[in-house]
């Protein structure tokens, strides 16, 4: 059983361009969630999804962030038009059901905003 | 809102002695108090945890107390070693899957 996969691993882009980050969650698993790790401070809670619908976005910045997670396929953060400020690993996890079973983190996605 | 405040940022001890990092939460619906260590450029790997019916839990080197009424927590490590050296979080959540709210993190290092 693969762990939660997450790509790509790096991602440079220009500012002004789209940022694609994609989520597979572990097998069987349908809840994500998707945090923010800015360089050398802790991880910020962006969004919490399950298939189809988002359940938790208190943490999305207003403009620019999305997320979805669609009945087949991986989660999906996008942010549109990067700024230098979006630079930073983003981490998702997913748990079996969003109740009393382990989150599994994955191995993060280093974005860099040039 | 939800908030939780870790401290030391940063813990410098020498190898074979006990390292302590406490944080404390604003949320008095938390229920599920998990810690990471993240090594440089990984993932968060969970450690430990514990629920809000039990006051403290071990597991080896690693022991975690918990203070529902006063909302804090803590992470001892005895017997440190290098390879313990890592940046450590806390978190708190409702229920064990769900959205974490995590501390800001300390970095321990473990002298040789």
């Amino acid at each position: 059983n693969a762990g939660v996969m997450q790509n790509p691993r790096h991602l440079v882009r220009r500012r002004g361009q789209e940022a694609r980050l994609r989520c597979s969650p572990m097998k069987g698993h349908s809840h994500v969630y998707w945090y923010r790790q800015l360089p050398e401070e802790g991880l910020k809670f962006m969004v919490y999804l399950q298939k189809e619908n988002i359940i938790d976005e208190s943490g999305m910045p207003k403009e620019r962030f999305s997320a979805e997670f669609p009945k087949e396929g991986p989660s999906i953060l996008r942010i549109q038009q990067v700024v230098r400020g979006d630079s930073a690993a983003y981490f998702c996890a997913s748990s079996l059901d969003g109740g009393n079973t382990e989150a599994f983190f994955g191995q993060g996605t280093r974005l860099t905003v040039v | 809102g939800e908030n939780v405040e870790q401290h030391p940022s940063t813990l410098s001890v020498q190898e074979g002695d006990s390292a302590v990092i406490k944080c404390t939460y604003s949320d008095s619906a938390s229920n599920y108090f998990p810690w990471y260590k993240q090594e440089l450029g990984k993932r968060p790997q969970l450690i430990i945890d514990i629920r809000s019916n039990v006051g403290e839990k071990k597991d080896q080197r690693i022991a975690v107390t918990l203070n529902k009424t006063a909302k804090h927590f803590s992470l001892h490590i005895t017997e440190t070693q290098p390879e313990d050296s890592a940046v450590y979080f806390c978190a708190a959540s409702i229920i064990q899957g769900g959205k974490l709210i995590f501390g800001q993190g300390t970095e321990l290092s473990v002298k040789p």
